[in-house]
């Protein structure tokens, strides 16, 4: 498809698992942002990469939390130890360009419940 | 950190009528978005706003960008059903590249037919 793809969908982990959560952007998009959504907010920045180039992670919670998208295309995030207070919807948005007026494109975001 | 205010959290309007939804600042930006979200998808962007005092229109869409950059608003002319859904505003600072968007905790508009 033409758009920013998310999977899975969603995910259920038991408290203390590791979880990978994988994003395909757009073809051609520089940068990959992940956005973390909890329930009733608005998405909260995670970390943003420039093609293969992890650019800041000031947003990733804590150490449990790392990503990477080494071929700068396909990014993957990954929980370590997962909390409850982990679950939330994680989006990847991706855009065609680093600066200017250039439109971020979110996936469909995956649902991680930890129970 | 940067907070957006927006409020009321919930909007209730007729089928047909106007509204308009405000988001503050207490911090400047130099871009202003505005964005909707259906139930288990993600944000889609329908304005974005560049310029101090600029007013810009997407069909029944019309937002303003305020002129001491701290404020926006959003107006839906005539809704229709399919208006429903979370609307969202974002800010990007006058430092920042493309990254750190910051949110808003959103507006659920809901539309009675």
């Amino acid at each position: 498809g033409a758009g920013v793809s998310q999977s899975p969908r969603y995910k259920v982990a038991k408290r203390g698992q590791d979880v990978a959560l994988r994003c395909d952007p757009i073809s051609g998009h520089v940068s990959l942002f992940w956005y973390q959504q909890a329930l009733g907010q608005g998405p909260e920045f995670l970390t943003y990469f420039q093609n293969e180039a992890q650019l800041d992670k000031s947003g990733l919670p804590s150490d449990r939390f790392f990503a990477e998208r080494p071929e700068g295309s396909v990014s993957t995030l990954k929980i370590q130890r997962t909390q409850q207070e982990d679950s939330a919807v994680y989006l990847c948005a991706s855009s065609l360009e680093v600066r200017g007026r250039s439109p971020l494109h979110f996936g469909n975001g995956t649902r991680l419940t930890v129970t | 950190g940067q907070q957006l205010n927006q409020s009321p959290q919930s909007m209730f309007i007729q089928e047909g009528e106007d509204v308009s939804m405000n988001c503050t600042s207490s911090s400047i930006f130099n871009t202003w978005l505005w964005y909707k979200q259906d139930p288990g998808e993600g944000p889609v962007l329908l304005i974005a706003l560049y310029k101090a005092g600029e007013l810009t229109s997407n069909g029944r869409l019309t937002a303003q960008f305020g002129i001491t950059r701290k404020d926006s608003f959003l107006n839906i002319s005539a809704s229709i059903p399919s208006d429903v859904g979370i609307y969202f505003c974002a800010g990007l600072t006058p430092t920042g590249a493309n990254s750190k968007l910051t949110f808003g905790k959103g507006i659920t508009l809901s539309v009675r037919p």
